[in-house]
């Protein structure tokens, strides 16, 4: 089985802080997403990686930046992290066709 | 920027019975893809149809596509509750086919 894993379920920071959420995927998957999920706003797609080191803006990619130097992870870096982050951020990895996604982490800044 | 959007937004249906979502997307499609989220879990991949299918079944889903309308359908029949979930919706775009983006999702809620 597929399986992506996200560092943290949970995870509470402060205002200020940089923050890294890391992804894991176990199946030689070219692509990785990073996406955010809010109340009525459905998700939204931040960024995306074809390839290791290569990354592309997703819809909102303001306020984070990524990393992908290895093909199994994808980090996504939220700089200097503010309240209007707090958020569910869902990882996903995908070849050709289904994706498959993380648990999710629950980000609460404060 | 949307690629795929669901409707209704929230469908609440006795259970047994059959459950209708729908996408609507703008451009050309290479396949299309719905996923399903149970409350504060990450999306499942359900069911892809692709451009040339009109129709395609699994188990109790049945999907069809009309890329004349560019639209698709979700049925869920004899529906149960453990089908109480987030439906989504991804169009895969023959432009930019490596992109995954969903819309808001249609939020069902099967009663007992």
């Amino acid at each position: 089985d597929v399986k992506v894993t996200q560092s943290s379920r949970y995870l509470v920071k402060r205002t200020g802080e940089k923050v890294f959420l890391e992804c894991v995927q176990d199946m030689d998957h070219e692509n990785m997403f990073w996406y955010r999920q809010d109340p009525g706003l459905g998700l939204r797609l931040i960024y995306f990686s074809y390839d290791v080191k290569m990354k592309e803006k997703g819809d909102i990619p303001e306020g984070y930046s990524v990393s992908r130097e290895k093909k199994e992870r994808f980090s996504l870096i939220l700089e200097s992290a503010s309240t209007n982050q707090t958020s569910m951020y869902l990882c996903a990895s995908r070849v050709n066709t289904e994706a498959f996604f993380g648990q999710g982490t629950r980000l609460t800044v404060v | 920027s949307q690629q795929g959007e669901e409707d209704p937004q929230a469908l609440s249906i006795q259970e047994g019975e059959n459950a209708t979502m729908n996408c609507s997307y703008k451009t050309s499609i290479n396949n299309l893809q719905w996923y399903r989220q149970n409350s504060g879990r990450g999306l499942v991949h359900l069911i892809l149809i692709r451009s040339n299918e009109r129709e395609k079944h699994s188990g109790r889903l049945r999907v069809t596509l009309d890329t004349s309308k560019k639209s698709s359908s979700l049925l869920i029949t004899a529906s149960r509750a453990a089908d109480t979930a987030s439906y989504f919706c991804a169009p895969v775009l023959i432009q930019g086919a490596q992109k995954l983006v969903f819309g808001q999702g249609t939020r069902l809620t099967i009663n007992p």
